[in-house]
């Protein structure tokens, strides 16, 4: 049981370039989210989903697209990199009243 | 606009030390408030938090909410180097929408 699984762990893009950013899970929860992570700041949520077809927007949805089709996988896609997109993504899963988090992705954009 | 306040917002101790992180929030339709701890990477959840006044112990920590005040303390007794990191006290609304902090940051020296 791996819970949620992230990659690439690390990643350098060039402005312009754009890539996706996977997230799997084992746990078959219904509720997934990403989460972008700043330097010394809070987590802000960037899209979620409820379940498999189902997406939403979070805090901070500019920029960045996704999709559901399965349970398990549930892609962050970057389309035109920008300098601003230099972060930590989380993906994590609800099950119940906890969230579980992936060990993260470290996006360098230059 | 929800928010969180923690703090202190830094804290350095001793080994054996105790330690009180608080956290007041504002949330509209709270339901619970978890606690995470997060080290190098992905936040690892430590406590939910739905009742006032009802202690919930794990180990060493132990937290408590007050749903009057909207505050909540996290206490870490005879602290360990292991316990060095940042700890987030993060707030729930409906819809399962979570309001992150900037988090504690404790470093334990030995």
């Amino acid at each position: 049981n791996a819970g949620v699984t992230q990659t690439p762990k690390f990643r350098i893009l060039k402005i312009g370039q754009s890539m996706t950013l996977q997230c799997t899970q084992d746990m078959n929860h219904n509720y997934m989210y990403w989460y972008r992570q700043d330097p010394g700041m809070g987590l802000k949520l960037i899209y979620y989903s409820v379940g498999a077809g189902i997406t939403d927007k979070g805090e901070v949805p500019n920029g960045y697209n996704v999709s559901r089709s399965t349970t398990e996988d549930f892609p962050l896609r970057l389309e035109l990199a920008a300098p601003s997109q230099t972060s930590v993504y989380f993906c994590a899963t609800r099950g119940g009243e906890t969230q579980y988090f992936g060990p993260g992705t470290r996006l360098l954009v230059l | 606009e929800d928010k969180v306040v923690q703090s202190p917002l830094s804290l350095v101790v001793h080994e054996g030390d105790t330690v009180t992180l608080n956290c007041s929030y504002e949330v509209t339709n709270f339901r619970s408030l978890l606690w995470y701890k997060q080290e190098k990477k992905a936040p690892t959840f430590l406590f939910m938090l739905t009742s006032s006044g009802i202690e919930k112990k794990s180990g060493r920590l132990s937290s408590i909410l007050d749903k009057k005040e909207l505050f909540s303390i996290l206490n870490i007794t005879a602290t360990q180097t292991g316990d060095s990191a940042v700890y987030l006290c993060v707030p729930r609304g409906s819809n399962y929408k979570l309001t992150f902090g900037k988090g504690t940051l404790l470093t334990v020296n030995p």
